[in-house]
């Protein structure tokens, strides 16, 4: 089954709004990840938060991660049509592999 | 620099055929992975290479996957006798490494059984 789980599953909203999206996972994790995805190709890295983080940002993006809750969250200040994506998260334990959860689909109107 | 491509981009095959999808990492890294995305779902993961040590198959869905790499370079993912349930959006991905933490992915190959 998949670690992540991304909430909500479908997000519209208008140009201009936050957007915030969640994950919650279940076993213990070394970092967590966030992925966007432009029309279901290839996923671009976002942000990376390490389980002994809690806050981090860059540019209009800020990831929480509590670890005690397992779940994360994506928030994207004043969203542009341009941020329209699939966004996943993405755990990663002691070893190699990722596990993704099933995304969110976010969509900014004009 | 020239990041992870893969091809074919699409490939629309019979059921029954095999097809072989290609993925040229990013130079130096020595980590791949694929993945397969099914329409509206997450990736699964399917197959690592990290150098020359032994693969981890660990995601193939059946024996009818298979996957090869040239030492640190471009890797294969061949699937035979393909079924309708085969398709999918193939996604791989490289990282610096096995202790690195983000991957580079490439644009995919949607394919298509008929």
């Amino acid at each position: 089954s998949q670690q992540g789980e991304e909430d909500p599953q479908a997000l519209s909203i208008q140009e201009g709004e936050n957007a915030t999206m969640n994950c919650s996972y279940k076993t213990s994790i070394n970092n967590l990840q966030w992925y966007r995805q432009n029309s279901g190709r290839g996923l671009v890295h976002l942000i990376l938060i390490r389980s002994n983080e809690r806050e981090k940002h860059s540019g209009r993006l800020r990831v929480t991660l509590d670890t005690s809750k397992k779940s994360s969250s994506l928030l994207i200040t004043a969203s542009r049509a341009a941020d329209t994506a699939s966004y996943f998260c993405a755990t990663k334990g002691r070893n190699y592999k990722l596990t993704f959860g099933k995304g969110t689909l976010l969509t900014v109107n004009p | 620099g020239a990041g992870v491509s893969q091809s074919p981009s699409n490939k629309v095959t019979e059921k029954g055929k095999d097809v072989e999808l290609r993925c040229d990492p990013i130079s130096g890294h020595t980590a791949l992975y694929w993945y397969r995305q099914r329409l509206g779902q997450g990736l699964e993961f399917l197959i690592y290479f990290q150098g020359n040590s032994a693969p981890d198959k660990s995601g193939l869905p059946s024996d009818r996957f298979s996957a090869e790499r040239t030492g640190e370079s471009v890797s294969t993912l061949t699937i035979q006798r393909t079924q309708q349930e085969d398709s999918a959006v193939y996604l791989c991905a490289s990282s610096i490494g096995s202790g690195g933490d983000e991957q580079y992915f490439g644009p995919g190959t949607r394919l298509t059984v008929t």
